[in-house]
């Protein structure tokens, strides 16, 4: 079935340091991909998407590229602050399908 | 302001209860999802509901119940059949399905 893959945590990072989270997919068809993050005590928001190979996601310093070859969507920032702290999801869903299946989530923690 | 509210937001049964979780949203969407989250497996989904009236199961669905009377509200029933109930409950709304989910701030059910 289809399926996201991301790196396992935690992960522990200073301020100002440069942050990769890996995410692979499994999919029978082409996935609309997602990136959502879960602050602490909160529900999850959307943080970037993008829905066909090469298109690059981007919001709040964070980029991820559609990589259709690699079947991969990591997760980048180049200066993580405190606020960045958080669990990120990645996620994929396929076209008229109303199922988004999540990774198990990657915990960041950036220290001052 | 426009959101989705979960209640309870802690919640505590004794074995063999049943229970319900409240989620409710004025964002006017037509979709509406379960998910369970338990630690180091991300988001699993329970029931999701794309209109009024109608619903259907998600990979998780046995042990809970759900109903969709109204476009805002979409309770979840927490079975005694359900055999390891205790996990964080979030609720999300979607305009139509774009993978673009908004999400509650989540209900944790503890079975003690």
């Amino acid at each position: 079935g289809d399926s996201v893959t991301q790196m396992e945590g935690p992960v522990t990072l200073s301020e100002e340091a440069f942050l990769t989270i890996n995410c692979t997919y499994t999919a029978t068809g082409y996935p609309s991909l997602f990136w959502y993050v879960q602050y602490p005590g909160e529900g999850l928001q959307l943080l970037l998407k993008a829905t066909k190979a090469d298109d690059k996601g981007s919001n709040k310093g964070f980029e991820a590229t559609y990589r259709k070859e690699t079947t991969s969507f990591h997760l980048e920032k180049g200066s993580v602050q405190v606020s960045d702290s958080a669990v990120y999801f990645c996620a994929l869903t396929l076209s008229n399908d109303y199922k988004l299946s999540f990774g198990a989530g990657t915990t960041v923690t950036v220290r001052a | 302001d426009g959101g989705i509210t979960q209640s309870p937001k802690y919640l505590f049964r004794k074995e063999g209860q049943n229970v319900t979780l409240s989620c409710e949203q004025n964002l006017n969407h037509d979709a509406m999802y379960w998910y369970r989250q338990d630690p180091g497996q991300g988001l699993r989904l329970i029931y999701y509901s794309q209109i009024v009236n109608d619903f259907q199961k998600g990979d998780i669905a046995e042990g809970y119940s759900v109903s969709r009377e109204k476009k805002e509200s979409f309770p979840l029933t927490v079975t005694s059949a359900q055999k390891n109930p205790t996990a964080f409950y979030l609720c999300a709304s979607s305009i139509s399905f774009t993978g673009e989910l908004f999400f509650g701030e989540g209900s944790r059910l503890t079975v003690l």
